[in-house]
């Protein structure tokens, strides 16, 4: 078992740009969560998919963010026309939903935009 | 709705001091809490959890009791080191929100020898 994975660790781009990161979840977790955590804060919720199927979104996701799970492994999170405000670190999380639903998280991709 | 209340940091100790972090919570139901403890420049990893009320979860040397008639799970050890200086984040989780955390601010602990 190697963890959730996510990739690009880090990522550089100019405003107006959009990114892509991807998360490769703990093998059969069938539930995957994308969090956001900017300086000083805690991580907060972004998604969760269940499978394949996006299920929740908060607010905080707004039109120029889109998340997929196409086949309820690896999942995808893009950022369109990024802003400044969109610098932070990106964290892909997945569980079993055992008891307790223990939530494993990688170990997140930093976006900085300038 | 859901949120967690956390000590403010930063907590700075001499290494072999006594740890405690503050952790709160509102909630509605029963909840389940858990540690999650974030090194610099890294996600986070978990410490411990506990899943019902009078619950201790402990995990190397850490340990928090689920207190519901006070609300709190707290973060206790003994003997801090330095390489226990980091982030801490208390969280939540509630089965009925897909089982989705909500955390607090975090408390950053330094350790110096």
């Amino acid at each position: 078992d190697t963890g959730v994975s996510q990739n690009p660790r880090h990522k550089i781009t100019k405003r107006g740009q959009n990114v892509t990161f991807r998360c490769d979840p703990i093998s059969e977790h069938n539930r995957l969560y994308w969090y956001r955590q900017t300086l000083g804060q805690g991580p907060e919720f972004l998604t969760y998919f269940q499978n394949e199927a996006q299920l929740e979104k908060s607010r905080l996701l707004s039109d120029r963010f889109s998340a997929e799970r196409p086949k309820g492994s690896f999942s995808t999170l893009e950022i369109q026309r990024t802003e400044q405000g969109d610098s932070a670190m990106y964290l892909c999380a997945s569980s079993s939903g055992d008891v307790g639903n223990t939530i494993y998280f990688g170990e997140g991709s930093w976006l900085t935009v300038v | 709705g859901n949120s967690v209340t956390q000590m403010e940091g930063p907590v700075t100790l001499s290494e072999e001091a006594f740890l405690t972090i503050n952790c709160t919570y509102t909630a509605t139901g029963y909840p389940s809490l858990f540690w999650y403890v974030q090194y610099p420049g890294e996600g986070l990893q978990l410490l411990l959890k506990a899943t019902k009320a009078d619950d201790k979860g402990s995990n190397k040397g850490f340990e928090a009791t689920y207190r519901k008639e006070t609300t709190s799970f707290h973060l206790e050890k003994g003997s801090v080191q330095v390489s226990d200086s980091a982030v801490y984040f208390c969280a939540l989780s509630h089965t009925g929100t897909a089982s989705k955390l909500t955390f607090g601010t975090g408390t950053r602990l330094q350790v110096t020898l």
